[in-house]
């Protein structure tokens, strides 16, 4: 259960977008569309962003965008804002009923 | 209104056990799954285990199989995490999360976590 492959860090300046890409296996990422993707800001609870590959919960930014292509599934944030500066984190259901995390990107905002 | 708190974490020495708890509120409990997540210190999430609604079904991370036990109590509305042989690399924050319905493996609701620290 070797995490899925994410970028350590990406960064960019308000107003840019950006996109960090999460790489697994036909046994995870590939294999079902319940691909998720949370936000960790400095001591805080993740928060979800993303769920099922492109779904967005209630309450969260329209500026948050996923979607996937084979073994990688990809989260573009457009229009970037200053508190978005966290850790982003994606998670996808595995063949074995297991949850698998990526590594984490930590996103700078210039 | 969800609302997870986590309890049961300090510090244990190798090979100890410890048992955490999460006291759910807010929803009703018994419909759904919960999910043990860990976070080492400066580290990345990593999962841990989860259990069905109904406590019938348990799935493991590797890395604690064996070792970790997961269960609930649906009349008290609280999911516990049995920790034994405990290791240096357990050493983490222990997030309780539920499971968002109808998604596997999404998580809409987390805890505050409970720190887990193993040394001797």
């Amino acid at each position: 259960q070797s995490a899925l492959t994410q970028p350590a860090s990406v960064s960019g300046s308000p107003g840019q977008s950006i996109t960090i890409s999460c790489t697994g296996t036909s046994s995870d990422v590939g294999g079902y569309n319940y691909v998720s993707w949370y936000q960790q800001h400095p001591g805080a609870a993740p928060q979800p962003l993303i769920y099922d590959v492109v779904t967005r919960p209630s309450g969260v930014s329209n500026r948050f965008s996923a979607s996937k292509s084979g073994n990688t599934a990809s989260l573009t944030i457009s229009g970037l804002q200053p508190e978005d500066e966290a850790d982003y984190y994606c998670s996808s259901y595995t063949s074995e009923n297991t949850v698998i995390f990526g590594g984490g990107t930590k996103l700078t905002v210039l | 209104q969800v609302q997870l708190v986590e309890s049961g974490g300090g510090v244990v020495q190798p090979g100890r056990s410890l048992r955490l708890s999460c006291a759910a509120s807010g929803f009703t409990f018994n419909t759904i799954g919960m999910h043990w997540v860990r976070q080492a210190p400066g580290k990345g999430l990593e999962w841990v285990a989860i259990v069905w609604f109904d406590g019938n079904n348990k799935f493991y991370a590797d890395s604690v199989k064996g070792r970790f036990t997961v269960s609930r109590d649906n009349s008290r509305n609280t999911l516990y995490l049995q920790m034994n042989s405990l290791r240096d690399e357990d050493t983490a924050i222990y997030y309780c999360a539920r499971q968002r319905s109808m998604a596997p493996g999404a998580i809409d609701s987390w805890g505050q976590g409970t720190l887990v620290t193993v040394s001797s």
